[in-house]
């Protein structure tokens, strides 16, 4: 069964400028998360998608949007970029049940310059 | 909030040495417990789980028990190897999302 997938791997924008982020979860998966890795503040959670509704959001600004498709793939934006935001973006999936296992995709390195 | 803690190394090793690293948790509920291990460039990779009280994952000769007096799920390996060169990360799941530490850098030496 092939894994969790994300693309683009790479990115570098500049500040001000917007990205959209891709995951394909795991077959049969209908639960997607996304997080924020960074050095200084570690893994910080995004929000979770399960048939297309957000169940849980973390504390971050609303530049930060997501939307699940009715294929469980997912995106997420961030609207106005700051230097701020560069990061690893880590896309995980699962069934769904609460306390679940997450399956982690490779992430999206994020640059902005 | 949940929130979870765990020592941050770095922790250098020789070959064959013993491995602990600690972890401590905080949550309002009772939730799973999970540790992941990152390689360099890599995503974030299950190691292991527990989903209750005195319950112990094991993979790969990793174990951890889910203590719920102590609120700790310490990480512990009798003898590692180089290729356990990593980053490990402690997790409590709860209200579908992780929580995680700050994470360990462990590094073995030949």
């Amino acid at each position: 069964k092939a894994g969790v997938t994300q693309t683009p791997r790479y990115l570098i924008k500049t500040r001000g400028q917007q990205v959209t982020l891709s995951c394909s979860p795991i077959s049969g998966h209908r639960s997607v998360s996304w997080y924020q890795q960074t050095p200084g503040q570690g893994l910080q959670f995004l929000f979770e998608y399960f048939s297309e509704t957000q169940r849980n959001k973390g504390n971050f600004p609303g530049r930060f949007s997501g939307r699940q498709f009715s294929n469980s793939r997912s995106e997420m934006n961030v609207s106005t970029l700051e230097l701020g935001d560069s990061a690893l973006y880590l896309c995980a999936s699962s069934t769904g049940q609460d306390q679940e296992t997450q399956y982690f995709g490779p992430g999206t390195r994020l640059l902005v310059l | 909030g949940d929130s979870v803690t765990q020592m941050e190394g770095p922790v250098t090793l020789s070959e064959e040495a013993f491995l602990t690293i600690n972890c401590t948790y905080t949550a309002t509920g009772y939730p799973s417990l999970f540790w992941y291990v990152q390689y360099p460039g890599e995503g974030l990779q299950l190691l292991l789980k527990a989903t209750k009280a005195d319950d112990k994952g094991s993979n790969k000769g990793f174990e951890a028990t889910y203590r719920k007096e102590t609120t700790s799920f310490h990480l512990e390996k009798g003898s590692v190897q180089v290729s356990d060169s990593a980053v490990y990360f402690c997790a409590l799941s709860a209200n579908y999302k992780l929580t995680f530490g700050k994470g360990t850098l462990l590094t073995v030496n030949p």
